[in-house]
């Protein structure tokens, strides 16, 4: 089956532009998860989707950051104005159940540079 | 909010060498995990930890989660160059919400042939 697909790869972008990054979860997999790593520190959680809903979003750091999974499959994180501390690299991952570890899969992530 | 103290932050080994490394949190975690991240790959699940005092093995890794449940370790013998990347642990919230992981800032391997 094909894995957690996340576009683009890489974005470099200037301070106060807009990004959107995409997220295509394992297909049937209705929990859809957005972290982040900002250079040298931990992966942080960002937001947690059941299907369409978000579950929990503790994470986004603040009203820039907004995500969205229309129809509960693919997911996008728009971040509008982006700043310098923006910059990281954006995991997705995706599982069939709600705290099914061990199917948790991660995709390759987006790495963002505001410049 | 809850952390994860991972240690060493940078680990440069021989090939043969075993290699170990920790997390430690002030916080109890029901679910311990190890990952491992590739370049320009997202983390890959190597080892989940459910039952403190567990000890699991997955080839040559070996973790424990700790009887308080506030830590764990990943041993990895005979490092081979294969193994170089940046090993996560990761924690799940008591209680919290499903699939909530909290990270460790990660240590990065590095295998010399």
């Amino acid at each position: 089956e094909a894995g957690v697909t996340q576009f683009p790869s890489h974005s470099v972008i200037e301070k106060g532009q807009t990004v959107t990054l995409r997220c295509d979860p394992i297909s049937g997999h209705d929990n859809l998860y957005w972290y982040r790593r900002v250079m040298g520190k931990e992966i942080k959680f960002l937001l947690h989707f059941v299907k369409e809903s978000k579950q929990d979003e503790s994470g986004m750091p603040n009203n820039r950051f907004l995500a969205e999974r229309t129809g509960g499959t693919y997911s996008t994180l728009k971040v509008q104005p982006a700043e310098l501390e923006d910059s990281g690299v954006y995991f997705c991952a995706s599982s069939g159940r709600t705290g099914s570890l061990s199917g948790y899969t991660f995709g390759s992530g987006t790495r963002l540079t505001v410049v | 909010g809850q952390q994860l103290n991972q240690s060493p932050q940078s680990m440069f080994i021989q090939e043969g060498e075993d290699v170990s490394m920790n997390c430690t949190s002030s916080s109890i975690f029901n679910t311990w995990l190890w990952y491992k991240q590739d370049p320009g790959e997202g983390p890959v699940l190597l080892i989940a930890l459910y039952k403190a005092g567990e000890l699991t093995s997955n080839g040559r890794l070996t973790a424990q989660f700790g009887i308080t449940r506030k830590d764990s370790f990943l041993n990895i013998s005979a490092s081979i160059p294969s193994d170089v990347g940046i090993y996560f642990c990761a924690g799940q919230n008591y209680g919290g919400s499903q699939g909530n992981l909290i990270f460790g800032k990660g240590t990065k391997l590095s295998v010399k042939p």
